[in-house]
């Protein structure tokens, strides 16, 4: 069973700081994405990695960054918070190629910029 | 740029009713079409998907139908249930695409 986790559930942070989110995810899945969600919004993606070391911005990479430094972990940096990043960040992992296609997603965090 | 929209936003029905989801997209070359389901304060969930090559598949109560020519496809619950109320999003996704396009999701009440 495909296991994504995130390292908090909730998230309380003041602007200007530098937040880092992380999600671990133990299935060997080569495709790992951060999107948030916004109520009448649904998900958008901030930014995706294909392989360790490599990122590609989603639609939504302004003010965010990424780091892969191990193909397990994929972490999400908001360089300078500010309050209309405040949240629900999910991350998700996906097996590459055929029929591999099921995304899955990790509990989410639920940050708050003040 | 890539897009799926979905409607409606929200839908009530009686439990024992059907629910009809749909959705709509841009890219031609999407072969991908997942449906997820979100609980209140839990993760999206796959619940059932479907293949270009497809115009139909069924998982008991759920269903998803695609039409192609249309760039349509819809989610199609029968018998709804107290525990069917959930946020629905379908998305679509093109060959060798990594990115999967979501639509702006669906809030399903049933109603006891």
């Amino acid at each position: 069973d495909v296991k994504v986790t995130q390292s908090s559930r909730y998230l309380v942070k003041r602007t200007g700081e530098k937040v880092f989110l992380e999600c671990v995810q133990d299935m060997d899945h080569e495709n790992m994405f951060w999107y948030r969600q916004d109520p009448g919004l649904g998900l958008r993606l901030i930014y995706f990695s294909y392989d360790v070391k490599m990122k590609e911005k989603g639609d939504i990479p302004e003010g965010y960054s990424v780091s892969r430094e191990k193909k397990e972990r994929f972490s999400l940096i908001l360089e300078s918070a500010s309050t209309n990043q405040t949240s629900m960040y999910l991350c998700a992992s996906r097996a590459s190629g055929g029929a591999k296609d099921t995304q899955y997603f990790g509990p989410g965090t639920r940050l708050t910029v003040l | 740029g890539e897009n799926v929209e979905q409607h409606p936003s929200t839908l009530s029905v009686q439990e024992g009713d059907s629910a009809v989801i749909k959705c709509t997209y841009s890219d031609s070359a999407s072969n991908y079409f997942p449906w997820y389901k979100q609980e209140l304060g839990k993760r999206p969930q796959l619940i059932i998907d479907i293949r270009s090559n497809v115009g139909e598949k069924k998982d008991q109560r759920i269903a998803v139908t695609l039409n192609k020519t249309a760039k349509h496809f819809s989610l199609h619950i029968t018998e709804t249930q107290p525990e069917d109320s959930a946020v629905y999003f379908c998305a679509a996704r093109g060959t060798g695409g990594f990115k999967t396009i979501f639509g702006a999701g669906t809030r399903l009440f049933v109603k006891a």
